[in-house]
Order: C-alpha cells, then structure tokens, then sequence
C-alpha cells in the first residue's frame, strides 16, 4: 500500500529518457545533502550522498549536483528504468547538528 | 535487504493503549534513529540514540518513549494512542554518532490506531 502522502510533485518520464528530480533545501548551513528512494511499502533506500566541499558526484546511472549558491540539488537519472519508479527525499543536516531533515519528497514514474 | 531489522510489521490497536515498536540495528552499527512517517507529511525525525546514549531529539511527543539496549537494539515506546499516531515508524542505524553518514532505515512498522 501507499506509504507517502498522496499530494507530492510528480515527475512523469518515458522508459529510457533521463530524469531529474530537483530539490530546494532550506539552511545555507546545511553542510551534508542525502538522496533517498522509497518505493511502495518498504523503507527508504539510500542513492548518493554529497558534502558541501562538492558540486557534482557519481554513482551508477545517478549524478547528484548540488548549487550552494541558490541552495539547490538535484538527482539526475539516466535512462530511467520501470524499476525507479518510487518516491525520491532529498534530506539536509545542518552544520553541527546531529539530525536530518528531509523534504517532502517526488514520485517518479516511469511509463513504456 | 538493508540489514535493519523492524518488528512487527503492522499493529492496529486501540486509542489509549501503548505499543512497542523494536529496532535491530545493522552489524556494527551503534546508532539508532527513529523516525515517524504520516500520509500528509514526509519523515519526521524523533529520536536518535548512540551507543546505549540519547543522541539528538526531534518532534517526539512526550507520550513517546524509546531506549538503546546494550546490544544495541532500541524499541520506541508510544502509549496513551491517539487517531493521530497512526502512521509509518522507521527505524534506521548508521556506524557513527552524527548524521553525516549514510543512514540504513528498516522496512517500518505499520501502526494503525483504531
């Protein structure tokens, strides 16, 4: 069953194009930014990670680009596979604290 | 499968009662986070233990409870249930103490307060 809200900003893309899901974080402290997928019914899962000393880190088919500057991220996915489908968190902590916060999350999905 | 372990899977209870939702951490993992997941809003952060210690704390209510044992699992206690707690309870474990470091989170517990 559902496990996130039914209101989230959703990203709709073709088998095999690439997505990008953008994120705005909230402190310009925030020094650590975490990318999280959370399909239905289960845990998130995590992506990438990147530190405020990065602009850009890859992973597997996954670029995360972080622009301190307009407090920005986002999550690049190349050619995007039924198996994304999920709802994707971007989580930020801010410097000298020992919590992170997530945002409200974007459902991609990915249609033939 | 990421190595955290969440009992049970689903609850449903009544208002007024307690639960006892239980966290095993990943091998070698000697955090502990908790965190509470509604429909209408994201993952809220309640809770963090390390090392049998109260780490950092988030939105927790003061009817919710939890605890590290020394093996290292945790349980998050919830007690005098309101309709409002029905929600997705997340556990997740990291290796270090801050929160600069990737976080492992559990399948969840179900609650469903009746």
């Amino acid at each position: 069953g559902e496990s996130v809200g039914l209101h989230l900003p959703t990203l709709s893309v073709q088998e095999g194009d690439n997505s990008i899901i953008n994120c705005a974080y909230s402190n310009s402290a925030s020094d650590y930014f975490i990318w999280y997928k959370q399909e239905s019914g289960k845990g998130p899962q995590f992506i990438i990670d990147i530190r405020s000393n990065m602009d850009k880190r890859q992973g597997q088919r996954v670029t995360v680009l972080l622009n301190k500057t307009v407090k920005h991220l986002s999550l690049q996915i190349a050619a995007t596979q039924p198996g994304d489908s999920a709802v994707y968190f971007c989580a930020e902590n801010i410097y000298n604290t020992d919590k992170l916060i997530f945002g409200t999350g974007t459902r991609l999905q990915v249609f033939p | 499968d990421s190595g955290v372990t969440q009992t049970p899977k689903h609850l449903i209870t009544a208002t007024g009662q307690r639960v006892t939702l239980r966290c095993s951490p990943r091998s070698g993992d000697l955090s502990v986070y908790w965190y509470q997941q509604s429909l209408d809003q994201g993952l809220q952060f309640l809770i963090q233990y390390y090392n049998g210690e109260e780490r950092a704390k988030g939105n927790i209510l003061e009817r919710f409870s939890a605890q590290q044992f020394p093996d290292l699992h945790s349980e998050l206690n919830l007690s005098s249930l309101e309709l409002g707690d029905s929600a997705l309870y997340f556990c997740a474990s990291s290796v270090y103490g801050t929160s600069q470091n990737i976080q492992y989170f559990g399948a969840g517990t179900r609650l469903s307060v009746l």
